[in-house]
């Protein structure tokens, strides 16, 4: 089965940091570009960070830029976002989403999610 | 950087049609994308590149892409169909994924 869990979160007071995992099975891992989106309580998807299949390309949105990081390590099939500096604004469900690809190609669209990992800034 | 924007709720009898808009500039130069998400649950893919049905989805799920607005159809509309729907767009000028706010279906 093709599936995506993140893990790693919790509750962080502000300032602090988090370091979020995203465990990848059942696909090539390596050959896939990955998201991670958020979800404030009550609130609309938001896009945060891309990581390409090889991890030389990174893109960030800019509310977490210069505080968030983006890495993989394919040969653990696994998926990481540094949270450093954060903020009561940071506070969401976290998702990791696989961006297909096929034949090389990798599109914009996100077809396979992770159930997400809560992030709470709080004092 | 682009912006998209949807209702904020729609609403359908059941068994009738129902239409989400997502507005942007010129957004039918863009690939759209729509996903559906159900309380506490993770979002799903229901259309990629503005018309294409991933496979699980039912046909009763259609979209198209003109002008200024992108739309996903959904037809027979069920219970189970209720849920937040969210377009999505790439912007290449920012390197982005954007989001639109989403749509709470409600099928009356």
């Amino acid at each position: 089965e093709v599936q995506l869990v993140e893990s790693g979160g919790g509750l962080v007071q502000p300032g602090g940091s988090l370091r979020l995992s995203c465990a990848a099975s059942g696909f090539s891992f390596s050959t896939h570009n990955i998201n991670w989106v958020r979800q404030a309580p009550g609130k609309g998807l938001e896009w945060v960070s891309y990581i390409s299949t090889s991890g030389d390309s990174t893109y960030y949105a800019d509310s977490v830029k210069g505080r968030f990081t983006v890495s993989r390590d394919n040969a653990k099939n696994s998926l990481y976002l540094q949270m450093n500096s954060l903020r009561a604004e940071d506070t969401a469900v976290y998702y990791c989403a696989r961006l297909y690809c096929s034949g090389g190609t990798c599109y914009y669209y996100m077809d396979v999610w992770g159930k997400g990992t809560t992030v709470t800034v709080s004092s | 950087s682009y912006e998209v924007t949807q209702p904020l709720s729609v609403s359908v009898a059941l068994g009738q049609t129902a239409s989400i808009t997502c507005g942007g500039n010129n957004i039918a130069r863009k690939h759209v994308n729509w996903y559906h998400q159900k309380p506490g649950q993770a979002p799903v893919l229901v259309i990629y590149r503005d018309s294409s049905r991933p496979s699980g989805i039912p046909e009763r799920f259609s979209g198209s892409n003109s002008g200024n607005t992108a739309t996903l159809t959904i037809s027979r509309a069920q219970a189970g169909d209720e849920a937040d729907y969210y377009c999505q767009v790439w912007d290449s000028n920012t390197a982005g994924w954007v989001f639109g706010g989403g749509t709470k279906l409600t099928v009356l």
